[in-house]
């Protein structure tokens, strides 16, 4: 079956520079959830979209942005990077009027030096 | 807002034996649905078990079962005949129902526990 695709899978940035990480979610699903997971720390909810519109928001500095595409895949914009922005970073997607399990993608290892 | 505690950092198990993780969380909302995931090192985050708030029944997947306690708002984890392959972080997860806009609600973690399993 199908999962989520994340790409890159890896990334290294300097400070200060701008990164974008990519989500493809599970074909028919209409809902993306982006997620950050520092070193030794649970994941923390950052944005998620439904149908192409913003659904929910959470921690998100505003140094970052997203978006959802008409093809339903997702993109985190990240500029002004610091080194606290070096985490793993999840996306998930789900079908909106079923289960609603969210399935996970591998995520992007940011490390930014 | 919702929180989820996990109060057992770390634990482990003998081979072929039973562990129990715990964890609680606070809501004021009466039907919402609660998760275990397993993150392996990997770093892959894994659906072990799911339990919707309205069923009384505790879920159960093979070898995993929860203890869900809705007054006392507790939902552990049972492992029955642990295996080297389940040493892992668990992270139990809280999620309310859907949005009224659309879509589904965000997971709220808690901190996970750590599994080791010892041959």
């Amino acid at each position: 079956a199908a999962g989520v695709i994340q790409s890159p899978r890896h990334l290294i940035k300097e400070k200060r520079e701008t990164a974008t990480l990519k989500c493809y979610p599970i074909p028919r699903h209409d809902t993306v959830y982006w997620y950050q997971q520092g070193p030794g720390q649970d994941p923390q909810f950052l944005i998620s979209f439904y149908e192409k519109m913003q659904s929910d928001k959470g921690s998100i500095p505003d140094r970052f942005s997203a978006q959802q595409f008409s093809d339903y895949h997702s993109e985190l914009n990240m500029s002004s990077l610091e080194l606290g922005d070096s985490a793993l970073y999840f996306c998930a997607s789900s079908h909106g009027t079923t289960y609603n399990e969210q399935f996970f993608g591998p995520g992007t290892r940011l490390t930014v030096l | 807002a919702q929180t989820v505690t996990q109060s057992q950092p770390e634990m482990s198990v003998q081979e072929a034996e039973t562990v129990t993780l715990s964890c609680t969380y606070d809501t004021s909302e009466s039907d919402y649905y609660l998760f275990w995931y397993k993150q392996p090192p990997s770093r892959q985050m894994i659906l072990v078990i799911r339990q919707e708030a309205y069923k009384q029944q505790n879920a159960t997947e093979n070898r995993f079962s929860v203890n869900f306690q809705k007054a006392a708002k507790s939902f552990s984890l049972k492992i029955s005949d642990s295996q080297l392959g389940d040493a892992a972080m668990y992270f139990c997860a809280y999620r309310s129902p859907k949005l009224t806009q659309g879509g589904s609600e965000k997971l709220v973690f808690g901190k996970g526990t750590k599994l080791t399993v010892n041959p």
